[in-house]
């Protein structure tokens, strides 16, 4: 079974502080992904990774960055946390592969809360 | 770009009732994946299709890979209280991204 876990479940932050949030996966994934989800906006992708050190933007990255040292651990980090930033960030992996690059398996999400 | 049109929207059952939805695509894809969404948790993935006309089933959930690429299916049998959750599609729009349906909301009244 493939694991993706996220370093918390629940975070509270205040305005300006910097936060890490971790994702590790278990079965080897050469692609890592991080989104947030909002009611009504769905799944939003903020960065994603295909190999270690190797990141590419997603569809709202602005105020977000994120280091990928090792191939298991991909790490989003706010910079500096505002309140538009509270949300649910779910990481995800996937394996490389025609096909299997396109599978994306999940974290059980970190709601932040930012105040 | 591409865009998925997932419905219902939302479902209100009773227990034992079967579940039909679907996602359709202004593109072809060529993956259709299938996930379930608890309150608070992260999607889990259900199933996943890789060929056109394919018809997969895990446990109670059944789902197709349309024949025309652009639509696909999910079917649960036989509802039971803990199927609640929104249900997603999704496809991908490149190499490594997906696009994903907006949900459908099921309640399942015991």
């Amino acid at each position: 079974d493939v694991k993706v876990t996220q370093s918390s479940r629940y975070l509270v932050k205040r305005t300006g502080e910097k936060v890490f949030l971790e994702c590790v996966q278990d079965m080897d994934h050469e692609n890592m992904f991080w989104y947030r989800q909002d009611p009504g906006l769905g799944l939003r992708l903020i960065y994603f990774s295909y190999d270690v050190k190797m990141k590419e933007k997603g569809d709202i990255p602005e105020g977000y960055s994120v280091s990928r040292e090792k191939k298991e651990r991909f790490s989003l980090i706010l910079e500096s946390a505002s309140t538009n930033q509270t949300s649910m960030y779910l990481c995800a992996s996937s394996p490389d592969g025609l096909a299997g690059r396109n599978t994306q398996y999940f974290g059980p999400g970190t709601r932040l809360t930012v105040l | 770009g591409q865009q998925l049109n997932q419905s219902p929207q939302s479902m209100f059952i009773q227990e034992g009732e079967d579940v039909s939805m679907n996602c359709t695509s202004s593109s072809i894809f060529n993956t259709w994946l299938w996930y379930k969404q608890d309150p608070g948790e992260g999607p889990v993935l259900l199933i996943a299709l890789y060929k056109a006309g394919e018809l997969t089933s895990n446990g109670r959930l059944t789902a197709q890979f349309g024949i025309t690429r652009k639509d696909s299916f999910l079917n649960i049998s036989a509802s039971i209280p803990s199927d609640v959750g929104i249900y997603f599609c999704a496809g991908p729009r490149s190499n490594y991204k997906l696009t994903f349906g907006k949900g459908t909301l099921l309640t399942v009244n015991p």
